[in-house]
C-alpha cells in the first residue's frame, strides 16, 4: 500500500470548515483513499473513501487532486465532537487478500471553542 | 445492531498469566480483524479472518499470541504467557464483503477496545 503523509496536528475554530490534507504521491491506479478518525478512548470510525472523483457524505467531503497524489478531507462545520485523530489510508479495495488497513500516525485535529 | 462487542473492557494481570480477549462481530459480517494500539507503535493489525478462516497473521508478534474464530459470531485473542510489553489497547473490527460495483464502502467497524495492563 502507498505511504501517506499528514501533518501531525491542526487546530480549527468551532463552526468553521476543517481542511485536513494528505499526501500520497506514490499511489497506484487501483488504490483508494480512505479516511478514518479516532476519538479519544474509542475505536476508529470510518468517514469516507474515494478513488478519483470528489465524494461527499453526511460526515465530510473528500477532494482528490486530478493526479491523485494528494487529497483533502473537509469537515464543513466543525464541532467540538470532531476533535480526534484523523487517519488517511491508501489501499487496494474490494480485493480479496487486501482487506487490511495500515494506519499511520494521523493528524490530531483540535476544535477550538 | 449493538455493533462490535468486546470483553472485557479493561484487564489487569500479572506477568506470566494467560489473558483471553473476546470479540463478537456484527451479525452477518464476513471479516474479523484484531488490532493493537500503543503509543510507540500506533495502531497495527495483528490478524484477520474471512468466514472464520485466518487470512493474514503476519502481524502477530510472536508465538505467545494466538487467535481463533470457532464460529461466525465469536473470536478470541489469547496471550500466554503475558508480558509487560503486551500492555496496549486491543481492538476488534468486522466488515462485510462488498462488491466493487455497489460503490458502498468496505467499511471496518471497530469495537470499543480492551485496555490490557500487564504488571
Amino acid at each position: 500500500d502507498a505511504k501517506t503523509t499528514q501533518p501531525t496536528s491542526m487546530d480549527c475554530a468551532e463552526g468553521r470548515a476543517a481542511n485536513l490534507p494528505c499526501n500520497h504521491s506514490t499511489i497506484s491506479g487501483n488504490e483508494y483513499v480512505y479516511w478514518y478518525r479516532q476519538i479519544h478512548s474509542q475505536g476508529p470510525q470510518y468517514i469516507i473513501h474515494g478513488l478519483k472523483n470528489n465524494e461527499t457524505n453526511e460526515m465530510a467531503s473528500l477532494i482528490i487532486t486530478e493526479d491523485r497524489k494528494s487529497s483533502t478531507l473537509i469537515l464543513p462545520h466543525a464541532t467540538l465532537r470532531d476533535t480526534a485523530v484523523y487517519y488517511c489510508i491508501v489501499r487496494v479495495a474490494f480485493d480479496f487478500g487486501n482487506e487490511k488497513l495500515t494506519f499511520g500516525t494521523g493528524t490530531r485535529l483540535t476544535i477550538i471553542p | 445492531d449493538a455493533g462490535v462487542i468486546q470483553s472485557p473492557r479493561h484487564e489487569v494481570t500479572e506477568m506470566g498469566q494467560e489473558v483471553t480477549l473476546r470479540c463478537k462481530p456484527i451479525s452477518g459480517h464476513d471479516y474479523l480483524f484484531w488490532y493493537r494500539q500503543t503509543m510507540m507503535r500506533g495502531l497495527e493489525l495483528l490478524i484477520y479472518f474471512n468466514n472464520n478462516v485466518p487470512i493474514d497473521d503476519s502481524g502477530m508478534p510472536e508465538d505467545r499470541f494466538s487467535a481463533k474464530m470457532p464460529n461466525a459470531s465469536f473470536s478470541t485473542l489469547k496471550i500466554q504467557p503475558s508480558e509487560p510489553r503486551d500492555s496496549a489497547v486491543y481492538f476488534c473490527a468486522s466488515s462485510l464483503i462488498v462488491p466493487k460495483s455497489s460503490k458502498a464502502a468496505d467499511t471496518q467497524y471497530f469495537g470499543p477496545g480492551t485496555r490490557l495492563t500487564v504488571l
